[in-house]
């Protein structure tokens, strides 16, 4: 692994199924995100984690949900898939000293 | 509120330089960045400004006034790989990434 993976590539997933987004980052970053991206309307945070163990809000967290066991893992789920959902999501991760973030390829998820 | 603005789009001409602007008001400061996105691909960084002033790496600028709220991004010698969008984004005073919507660089030959 170099840098930032993110499982699956794209998905199409049916109304109410749950899933969860894998995201493994092989840097030793302490900060791991998750966006996701609409046309028009730029990155939007859905949740954070500082460090392994924590997790915080973003922007837009409703109906996603996050776990941080370990500093390479951080899962993204979603408990109840709506078709609002439909997106491109991206997992970053930051380096403590500048906060630089670094992304990875990206997960596009439909919703039908 | 906290808002980044910069234009929706902008056309190029290959050679030339171009330059994108981009206006923030956030709760702090702790730095602006800019990334690059080809279309379908992860944003990837191009720069850091923290201080007032001009920092250059190769054919990429990018200038900031934090008492203005305002940065720039400069774009010499433009190639037809430089069409991207490019990404402005403030770090607010919790040291969250705060986004501009991005502005498509269309270059033509």
């Amino acid at each position: 692994i170099a840098g930032i993976t993110q499982a699956p590539t794209s998905q199409i997933l049916a109304a109410g199924r749950r899933m969860t987004l894998r995201c493994t980052q092989d840097m030793r970053h302490n900060a791991m995100y998750w966006y996701r991206q609409d046309l028009g309307l730029g990155l939007r945070l859905i949740h954070y984690s500082n460090t392994a163990g924590t997790t915080g809000k973003g922007e837009v967290p409703d109906g996603y949900s996050v776990s941080r066991a370990n500093t390479d893992d951080f899962p993204l789920t979603l408990a109840s898939a709506v078709p609002s959902q439909t997106s491109v999501y991206f997992c970053a991760s930051s380096d403590s000293t500048s906060g630089t973030q670094y992304f990875g390829p990206g997960t596009r998820l439909t919703v039908l | 509120g906290q808002n980044i603005d910069q234009p929706t789009e902008m056309t190029a001409t290959e050679g030339a330089i171009v330059q994108i602007n981009c206006t923030y008001q956030t709760s702090g400061f702790n730095g602006l960045f800019w990334y690059q996105q080809h279309a379908g691909e992860a944003p990837t960084f191009l720069s850091y400004n923290v201080l007032d002033g001009l920092e250059e790496k190769g054919r990429f600028s990018s200038f900031l006034s934090r008492s203005k709220g305002y940065s720039y991004l400069l774009l010499k010698e433009l190639q037809m790989k430089d069409s991207a969008s490019y990404l402005c984004a403030v770090m607010d005073s919790n040291y969250q990434l705060i986004w501009g919507a991005g502005t498509k660089l269309i270059i033509k030959p």
